[in-house]
């Protein structure tokens, strides 16, 4: 099974910033990978699908890059409703992963 | 509007059995496959498996194989999850999520719509 891991694990950050991170899959995936983020004790929610689209209603300060089995989720200018943890999944021969997480909190 | 309801938190004893339900509104149920998503308490997100409404066509995650069963009931356009005899460790939230994706082409659209989650406790 494919798996995919995140960097970093956490980070800190100040409203305004950039922020970036990365998730790296054990194999090629192409572009079938997305981006969620999830604030504590809520739902995810998409923010990102096939590698660089961006879901509806979604911010553009977020965007999503990368193929094959490196990818970047970026948020231009952190915002304070962004402090939050970012998950990325893949998908693979119908079946999915999803990333151990990056929580991006408070400096 | 697209929704998805999920029944409402559990509290079980090890041994018994579960199943909690995801209905959908909104839109035509049976065109999109529903997937589970177990997190575990201050744990991260993890893919159990998913089912097709229109035809029932279900796949799994490898490691939730055996021990959960998604099924579908088209009529009532609800997707459930079971398993049969919980432990202790089964103690999560578990949500559902609409599916979408060209999976002959490897074109994924991400998990879009969700539940709002089913809060599962376990006692030994």
């Amino acid at each position: 099974a494919i798996q995919l891991t995140q960097s970093p694990s956490s980070l800190s950050a100040s409203v305004g910033d950039r922020v970036t991170i990365t998730c790296r899959a054990s194999q090629g995936i192409g572009t079938a990978l997305a981006w969620y983020q999830q604030k504590s004790g809520k739902t995810p929610k998409l923010l990102i699908y096939d590698a660089s689209s961006l879901q509806s209603g979604v911010p553009s300060r977020f965007s999503g890059s990368g193929s094959g089995t490196d990818f970047t989720l970026t948020i231009s200018s952190l915002q304070p409703e962004d402090f939050a943890t970012y998950y990325c999944q893949q998908f693979n021969n119908y079946l999915f992963t999803f990333g151990p997480g990056t929580k991006v909190d408070v400096k | 509007e697209v929704q998805l309801v999920q029944s409402g938190a559990e509290v079980k004893m090890a041994g018994e059995s579960l199943k909690i339900s995801c209905t959908g509104s909104g839109y035509s149920f049976l065109s999109y496959w529903i997937g589970w998503v177990r997190q575990m308490p201050g744990k991260g997100l993890e893919w159990m498996g998913m089912i097709y409404l229109g035809d029932s066509d279900t796949r799994y995650n490898p490691s939730f194989q055996g021990q959960v069963t998604i099924s579908a009931d088209k009529s009532s356009s609800t997707a459930y999850l079971h398993r049969s005899s919980l432990e202790a460790s089964d103690t999560a939230m578990y949500y559902c999520a609409i599916t979408r994706g060209s999976w002959a082409l490897n074109y994924y659209y991400g998990m879009d719509v969700w539940g709002q989650g089913t809060t599962v406790t376990v006692s030994s």
